[in-house]
Parts: structure tokens; C-alpha cells; sequence
């Protein structure tokens, strides 16, 4: 089945560059997302990418999207201690009428100052 | 802006209680979801709504039911709560139309069943 999959954990010192890495099964995906999620709160949408890119870029943001090997990343660029969160890749799943996000389980970032 | 908001952030309710969480949104949008976040487990979708009192089931609705008598309400209803429905239960909501897939949450409602 469906399957999005991300590393767990990821270090980094503040003003450095931070690359979290997702790979995805479902290659009729149309939008594949990036969801940010601060300490006791809510998800947030940070960015998304359609299908038919190969990247989107948004102020600190990078999305690079490699169909062919179903990779997705997000570079955060100056990574600052607020960026400390952990950060969710989706992709959308179509099964019949029915569409849905497909989850990965979130790799948690922490900036070390 | 979108805004989704959720009736509680926190909650503490005994073994066997009746929970309503609620849920509500502001944009209009047709399509809503449940979802229950644990450690390790990620988000798992609980029960999703596509209209007005129509429901879907989800990855693991046992336990579990929901309600959406009118568009901008969706309630997930816990009969008889059990300390595994501990967790962090968020809800999101989504516009309709075919291309329309981001879903917007809300700031989540952390349940513990004692």
C-alpha cells in the first residue's frame, strides 16, 4: 500500500543549512506537502509542491522533487532555533472517490545554538 | 485565513465517560477530518466527513464515532473513552473541488483518559 517514509530525528547548529529527506510510494501523487508542528501544537502548512516541479523555492524554504526515485526534500536554509519542530511529508493518495493525505511520521528537528 | 478551531485543548475524563470533541471551521470548506497523533505512530486518520451528515471511516475508527449536522461543525465522539484513546487528537479541514488537497488544523486537544 501506500507508504511515505522520513528519518526520525535530524541535528543541526544554528545558521546551517537542514535537509530532511521523504520518500513516497504512490506515484499518482498530485501534491506533495510539507507540515511543520511546534511543541504542543497544531500542524502547519509550510509548503507544498505540485507533481509536474522539480522544485519550489519560498524565501528559506527549498523543495526538490525527484519523481523517478519518488524523493522528496525540504532545505531550510539559515536554520534558526525556531525552526525546531518536527516537520511532516504527505503525499495525496486517491483510492476511488475518496482522496486523503498519506503521512509520514515526522522528523524531529532540533537547532542547536 | 483559514482558522480551525478545536473546543478544548486540554482534557481529563475518567474511564467510561461520554467525550465530545469539537470542532470548527470558518472557510466554508466541505471536506473534514479526525485524527489521533501518538509517539512513533504519527497521524492516523480516524474518521473523515465529505458533506453534511455524510461520514467516512478511516484508518482506525474503533472506538470511535462523529457527527456533522451542520457544514462547519465536525464532532468525534468517544462512547465509553479507554486510557488507550489517550492521545492527541487533531482535526482538519479541506476545501472541495478535485485539485483542492491542502488541509488546514487545527491547534489540537490533548485527551487523558484516567
Amino acid at each position: 500500500g501506500e507508504d511515505v517514509e522520513q528519518s526520525l530525528f535530524l541535528s543541526v547548529r544554528e545558521g546551517d543549512s537542514s535537509v530532511i529527506n521523504c520518500t513516497y510510494t504512490d506515484s499518482s501523487s498530485t501534491y506533495l506537502y510539507w507540515y511543520k508542528q511546534e511543541p504542543g501544537a497544531g500542524l502547519q502548512l509550510l509548503t507544498y509542491i505540485f507533481s509536474n516541479m522539480d522544485m519550489k523555492q519560498d524565501q528559506r524554504l527549498t523543495v526538490l522533487l525527484n519523481k523517478k526515485d519518488k524523493h522528496l526534500s525540504l532545505r531550510i536554509a539559515d536554520t534558526q532555533t525556531g525552526d525546531s519542530a518536527i516537520y511532516f511529508c504527505a503525499e495525496t493518495s486517491y483510492a476511488g472517490n475518496n482522496r486523503k493525505l498519506i503521512w509520514g511520521l515526522g522528523t524531529s528537528l532540533a537547532v542547536n545554538p | 485565513d483559514v482558522k480551525v478551531t478545536q473546543s478544548s485543548r486540554y482534557l481529563v475524563k475518567r474511564t467510561g465517560e461520554k467525550v465530545f470533541l469539537e470542532c470548527v471551521q470558518d472557510m466554508d470548506h466541505e471536506n473534514m477530518f479526525w485524527y489521533r497523533q501518538d509517539p512513533g505512530l504519527g497521524l492516523r486518520l480516524i474518521y473523515f466527513s465529505y458533506d453534511v451528515k455524510m461520514k467516512e471511516k478511516g484508518d482506525i475508527p474503533e472506538g470511535y464515532s462523529v457527527s456533522r449536522e451542520k457544514k462547519e461543525r465536525f464532532s468525534l465522539i468517544l462512547e465509553s473513552a479507554s486510557t488507550n484513546q489517550t492521545s492527541m487528537y487533531l482535526c482538519a479541514s479541506r476545501a472541495g473541488g478535485w485539485y483542492q488537497e491542502t488541509q488546514y488544523f487545527g491547534p489540537g486537544t490533548r485527551l487523558l483518559v484516567l
